[in-house]
Formats: structure tokens, sequence, C-alpha cells
């Protein structure tokens, strides 16, 4: 496609059940990024792949947070056992170099919302 | 770590007049600054960047900001305010290596008034 692609656009979750969010970056980008949004809040890093290979994951706010990219493509961010706190928009990032500096561009996110 | 501060959450101003988003960064190596704008529903597209060279950068929609390394700050601004520029914008900084994450202010809102 043209652009970073999210899927679902929104989720509701029950409190405790486990979700999970795709990305489809942008063909033949080697970075992809996951950023979670709070609301009135920047976006803040959770994590990042160059390829499959998941170089930073500092963000991840804690172990029931997990992302994949296993053939350097798409990426998963699962969530497990989801709580209210979780309630967020959780955006894909994707960069065709590995330089800072280089443009990112964004996904419209999946706005997750937890009951 | 790096850091971007944004004071103040909202900005209106008038269709046609001057816009001025204020940015102050923290870094303590030289900083890659950046400003995204984000439309309703929409994802983050950016505006304009800066990486090295010229303090002075032009963006897209008529937006520039200049980068002041004694100030800290990178602010961004456009002469002459339009209907369609009212959304969030958001300033980032990164700093050089592979990993490219950015850290994000937390946005201030514009409107522009008729």
């Amino acid at each position: 496609g043209a652009g970073v692609s999210q899927s679902p656009r929104y989720k509701v979750a029950k409190r405790g059940q486990d979700v999970a969010l795709r990305c489809d970056p942008i063909s033949g980008h080697v970075s992809l990024f996951w950023y979670q949004q709070a609301l009135g809040q920047g976006p803040e890093f959770l994590t990042y792949f160059q390829n499959e290979a998941q170089l930073d994951k500092s963000g991840l706010p804690s172990d029931r947070f997990f992302a994949e990219r296993p053939e350097g493509s798409v990426s998963t961010l699962k969530i497990q056992r989801t709580q209210q706190e979780d309630s967020a928009v959780y955006l894909c990032a994707s960069s065709l170099g590995l330089g800072s500096g280089t443009e990112a561009f964004f996904g419209q996110g999946t706005r997750l919302t937890v009951v | 770590a790096q850091s971007v501060t944004q004071l103040g959450s909202h900005v209106s101003v008038s269709e046609g007049a001057l816009v001025l988003l204020r940015c102050n960064y923290s870094s303590s190596v030289p900083p890659y600054l950046f400003w995204y704008v984000q439309y309703p529903n929409q994802g983050l597209q950016l505006l304009l960047k800066y990486t090295t060279g010229a303090t002075l950068v032009k963006g897209i929609n008529g937006f520039e900001a200049e980068f002041k390394k004694s100030e800290t700050s990178f602010h961004l601004t456009k002469p002459s305010a339009h209907m369609s520029d009212a959304a969030e914008y958001f300033c980032a900084v990164s700093v050089y290596g592979a990993n490219s994450k950015l850290t994000f202010g937390k946005g201030i809102t514009l409107s522009v008034r008729p």
C-alpha cells in the first residue's frame, strides 16, 4: 500500500482479555516503531525493529506487552491480560533508513479501550 | 536522555495572523529535531526536520522553524494562518544512532478563528 496500515482501527477489550494489534509498514522499510499515545499526551516510544530483529524494547511498560516482526515486514503488538491503563492509541511507524533523521511515516493508529 | 517541552496545550489565532508554536528541547548530544502535525483521526505527518546544516528549515504548507542551539529551541512559525492549519502539533527530538526513535512533546492544539 501507499502508507502504513494498522488494524483494527478501534478495539474494545474487557479487562483481562488479550489483544493483538497489526501493523503493515511501507514496503521495503527497514525500521519499524511502535508508540503509545495516551489521551492528551504525545506519543511515547515502545519498541523498535530493524528488519526482523527487535533491537530496542526499553519502552514496553510491562511483560504483558510483546511485539514481533517475524519476517521483517508485518508487525504485531500483543497485550496480554489488558488493564484499564492500557487504554490508548497505539501508533506504528516505519522508515526506509537506519539512521537518525530519517523520516518516519506513521499509521492512523489503533484506539484501544479497555472496559 | 532527551526531552521536549511544549508550553501550553492550546493556541488560538485569527485567520491570516502569525502562528508561533514553541518548542524547547533537552539533549546531551547534538539533536535532530522534528515537527509533526496530526489532523483528527489521521496519523502523524512530518512538517519539517532539522538534522544538520542550515538552522532555518522550511517545511510543507508554509511552515518553517529555526534551530537555536543557544536557546535549546526549535519554534515553529507560519506568517499567515489558514483555517486548514487547525490541528495538533508535536515537536520531537532524536539523536544520532541506528535507532532513530523519537521523543515527543505533549503537543499543542492550534485553533484558527475566522
